[in-house]
């Protein structure tokens, strides 16, 4: 069975700064998809980005982006230029590439924008 | 957005009494899934449906039930809810098939039900 792990219950940055949240997964499988949610506190979840196992160039969206590190299972989300707007819980999760596409989560990390 | 609501949107019963949530989307995706989110653990999955009247176990399925009778609704049953029941659900739908268009990868989530069991 896959486990999705976040190391960081909490993270605290600056408005302006840059953050990263860790995130490690274990998994058998060679194609997979894994994917980043934001949770803001109306608890509507939002897909940030995702990434496709097979594809090596690291994806990106406007101001978050991630380093893929598939031999050591590694799915890391780098926000630059932090917002106010981007405080909320973020989860890492996986889906394989085949079969009924359910979502494994990791714990979630509780990031704070301070102004 | 995508068209998914849940009802209710928020629940306080009893241990003991049955409940029922209810998904329904109108987006004609043919998977849907319930997940409960509980502090330190993440959303987990409850069950998913990849049909109408096709449903598979998840991760913490005991005490759960599901039904699918029409593409557009999931219902969730505490058939006697219990205090570690308290939680949030959410329910998702994808549709993995996109004909030309490749693969869909995504799920679309709805806003949630905080369900309280005393």
């Amino acid at each position: 069975a896959q486990t999705v792990t976040q190391s960081q219950p909490e993270m605290s940055v600056q408005e302006a700064e840059t953050v990263t949240l860790s995130c490690t997964y274990d998994t058998s499988e060679n194609n997979y998809y894994l994917f980043w949610y934001k949770q803001p506190p109306s608890r509507q979840m939002i897909l940030v980005i995702r990434q496709e196992a097979y594809k090596q160039q690291n994806a990106t969206e406007n101001r978050f982006s991630v380093n893929f590190q598939k031999a050591a299972k590694s799915f890391s989300l780098k926000i630059s230029d932090s917002q106010l707007g981007d405080t909320a819980m973020y989860f890492c999760a996986f889906m394989g590439w085949q079969g009924a596409q359910k979502l494994v989560f990791g714990q979630g990390t509780r990031l704070t924008i301070n102004p | 957005d995508a068209g998914i609501t849940q009802s209710p949107r928020h629940k306080v019963t009893e241990t003991g009494t049955p409940v029922t949530l209810r998904c329904h989307q109108t987006e004609n995706h043919r998977y849907m899934y319930w997940y409960r989110q509980d502090p330190g653990h993440g959303l987990r999955l409850i069950h998913y449906s990849y049909g109408v009247k096709d449903t598979d176990k998840g991760e913490v399925s005991d005490g759960y039930s599901v039904s699918r009778s029409k593409t557009e609704d999931f219902l969730l049953t505490l058939e006697s809810a219990t205090s570690s029941q308290t939680s949030v659900y959410f329910c998702a739908i994808s549709e993995p098939y996109l004909g030309t268009s490749g693969r869909g990868d995504e799920q679309f989530f709805g806003p949630g039900t905080r369900l309280t069991v005393l």
